[in-house]
């Protein structure tokens, strides 16, 4: 397996944009977890789903934040409208309740 | 909501000296994992702890969890360069929410 497979790797992108992060997690597994990571505030859970189905999203900061998985080998975080305070790496992981696997991250950047 | 703190944020060692972390979660936790991070890189699990009161080492690292599933530490002993990163506990009730602590970020100098 590739692993744990994030696109883009960076994104940059204006304020006022609509911006989505793409995850493919490791087949089988069936959690997955969404992440944000800052210098100020760590890492941050936003999300997290078992069987394609979104469990808790306590963590998601406001309702420009979105997130699905249509199937069990996808999932997306979409931003609307992007804002500078955004700008993070943001990371999915996957988990057959062991070890949490991450992707490579996606480092987003709202001027 | 759980929160998971460690200490220090950062530590500078020499080469050769030993380094501690410590994970304080604010509520019972199922189990506890640790992560370690390099600069520009994502976590990587280390290794996973269940039982109370459980130590378990990997070559120089010794993990421990706490009496109380409460804390846990990670110990290095005789520190290298290639030590350098952030580490990460991480834990939560029943497994399914894996909340990350806040972090140590260790810097090794030859």
């Amino acid at each position: 397996d590739a692993g744990v497979i994030q696109s883009p790797r960076h994104e940059v992108t204006e304020m006022g944009q609509e911006v989505t992060l793409r995850c493919k997690p490791i087949s089988g597994h069936d959690y997955l977890f969404w992440y944000r990571q800052t210098m100020m505030r760590g890492l941050e859970l936003l999300i997290y789903f078992n069987n394609n189905v979104p469990i808790d999203d306590s963590g998601m900061p406001e309702d420009r934040f979105s997130a699905k998985m249509p199937n069990a080998s996808f999932s997306t975080l979409k931003i609307q409208p992007s804002e500078p305070r955004d700008s993070a790496v943001y990371f999915c992981a996957s988990t057959d309740r062991g070890q949490a696997f991450f992707g490579q991250g996606t480092r987003l950047t709202v001027v | 909501g759980q929160q998971v703190m460690q200490i220090p944020q950062y530590q500078h060692v020499q080469e050769g000296e030993d380094f501690t972390t410590y994970c304080n979660s604010s509520t019972t936790l199922s189990n506890i994992q640790w992560y370690k991070q390099r600069p520009g890189g994502h976590p990587v699990f280390l290794i996973q702890l269940v039982k109370s009161g459980e130590v378990k080492k990997q070559k120089r690292l010794t993990f421990q969890f706490g009496e109380a599933k409460k804390n846990s530490s990670l110990h290095i002993t005789a520190t290298q360069t290639t030590d350098v990163g952030t580490y990460f506990c991480a834990g939560g009730k029943g497994f399914q929410k894996l909340v990350f602590g806040t972090g140590t970020r260790l810097l090794v100098s030859p």
